[in-house]
């Protein structure tokens, strides 16, 4: 069974500019999640979604954050404009209906500069 | 929302020695989950636990829940160098009803390092 899959794996930029990052779950899955990392600290959950339906999205700072999952099966997560905060892994994860357990993908490195 | 408290921060060992690593809530959790991040990866899930007083053995792995469901731990017996990496514990979001819905809060994590 394939994993969680995220691109890209790094990505440098410089503040106020935009970066996007795409995730693709585990086949099947319906509940997908976005978590930033920052180093040092554990994983925050930014927003959940439910097939393409948003669950939670109370911690994603919705005024340069955003994210979409429009069939229900990848999610593309957006930051524009990025500020130096924001340097951090974004994991993104999911989990089948009826299990807890969360799957994670390889995460993307953002730096900015 | 729910919050844990994880300790220690960090935790270097000698190969062959033990470890612990322990979670603790102000409030009754629903559940808790382990899961184990090697440097420069990602988090692998580890083990839920649901049960007052459960505990839970994997090979050189025991992980424990409170009574009260307040607080949990993670033991591991004589380290090997593969376990090097840093552990979480997450509580699930219950919702109303006690039923979980997913949504995970991390504590801060115990860096684990094994000298050989």
């Amino acid at each position: 069974e394939a994993g969680v899959a995220q691109s890209p794996r790094y990505k440098i930029i410089e503040k106020r500019q935009s970066v996007a990052f795409w995730c693709n779950p585990i086949s099947g899955h319906a509940t997908l999640y976005w978590y930033q990392q920052i180093l040092g600290q554990g994983p925050k959950l930014l927003i959940q979604f439910q097939n393409n339906g948003v669950v939670d999205d109370s911690q994603l700072p919705k005024d340069r954050f955003s994210a979409e999952r429009l069939k229900g099966v990848d999610s593309t997560l957006k930051i524009q404009p990025a500020k130096l905060e924001d340097s951090a892994v974004y994991l993104c994860a999911s989990n089948p209906a009826g299990r807890n357990e969360q799957f994670f993908g390889p995460g993307t490195r953002l730096t900015v500069l | 929302g729910q919050q844990v408290m994880q300790i220690p921060q960090y935790q270097h060992v000698q190969e062959g020695e033990d470890f612990t690593t322990y979670c603790n809530s102000s409030t009754t959790l629903s559940n808790i989950q382990w899961y184990k991040q090697r440097p420069g990866g990602h988090p692998v899930f580890l083990i839920q636990l649901v049960k007052s007083g459960e505990v839970n053995k994997q090979k050189r792995l025991t992980f424990q829940f409170g009574e009260a469901k307040k607080n949990s731990s993670l033991h591991i017996t004589a380290t090997q160098t593969t376990d090097v990496g840093t552990y979480f514990c997450a509580l699930s979001q219950a919702r109303a009803g006690g039923t979980s819905y997913g949504k995970l809060t991390f504590g801060q994590g115990t860096i684990l390092t094994v000298h050989p």
